[in-house]
């Protein structure tokens, strides 16, 4: 069967622009989960769900940083106004259950770099 | 969460087996060890889990001695493709896990 996919592949934005970042999980998987990953860097925790709901927010980086999944499919992390320090590679996974027991599957990422 | 100590780089040869050992003193009693590969340009991927003793797949053993404050995966017989990083991280079902630096290991023909 398909793979996490995130969309888009690759973002070159400007600085103070918006972007929006695309996740899409293994089918059936009810947890999903948000990291960044700086060059060179480990994974950093952003967000995850269960489900639609998101119930642990801590390690979004600013109030510029948001996240929604709809369906409890697909999700989407958008990024207000970003800053250079923004730049990154985004990474989704997807599990069956939330929680760190569950084997989480990655998507390729998404490269941001904000100029 | 139980905090992950590890190596932040080794060095190998072709055909040699490969021990990563990671420390988590403070790992509670329903966590288990679970080890990610990373390649370059690309996700994680899930290698082994374990909870005691020794667990062995395909692709690693991993070993975890009675006290559960280490844990070692070993690659046997390592080859080019083996090069990446490897995370050692420690949860259960109630937590998420925290990836650290990780171990860049380099194999070397």
């Amino acid at each position: 069967g398909a793979g996490v996919s995130q969309s888009p592949s690759n973002k070159v934005t400007e600085k103070g622009k918006d972007v929006e970042l695309r996740c899409d999980p293994i089918s059936g998987h009810t947890a999903l989960y948000w990291y960044r990953q700086s060059l060179g860097q480990g994974l950093e925790f952003l967000i995850y769900f269960q489900g639609n709901s998101a119930p642990d927010k801590s390690g979004l980086p600013s109030d510029r940083f948001s996240a929604e999944r709809t369906g409890g499919s697909v999700s989407t992390l958008t990024i207000q106004r970003t800053q250079q320090e923004d730049s990154a590679v985004y990474l989704c996974a997807s599990s069956s259950l939330a929680g760190g027991y569950n084997e989480q599957f990655f998507g390729p990422g998404t490269r941001l770099t904000v100029l | 969460l139980a905090k992950t100590t590890q190596p932040i780089s080794m060095d190998s040869y072709e055909g040699q087996e490969v021990n990563i050992t990671c420390s988590h003193n403070n790992i509670a009693t329903n966590d288990y060890i679970t080890w990610y590969q990373q390649f370059p340009s690309q996700g994680p991927r899930f290698i082994i889990q374990g909870y005691k003793t020794k667990v062995t797949n395909e692709v690693a053993s991993l070993f975890i001695p009675a006290d559960r404050k280490s844990s070692t995966l070993s690659l046997p017989r390592v080859s080019l493709s083996d090069t990446a990083v490897y995370y050692c991280l420690v949860g259960n079902a109630g937590n998420m896990l925290t990836f650290g630096g990780g171990t860049r290991l380099m194999v070397k023909p």
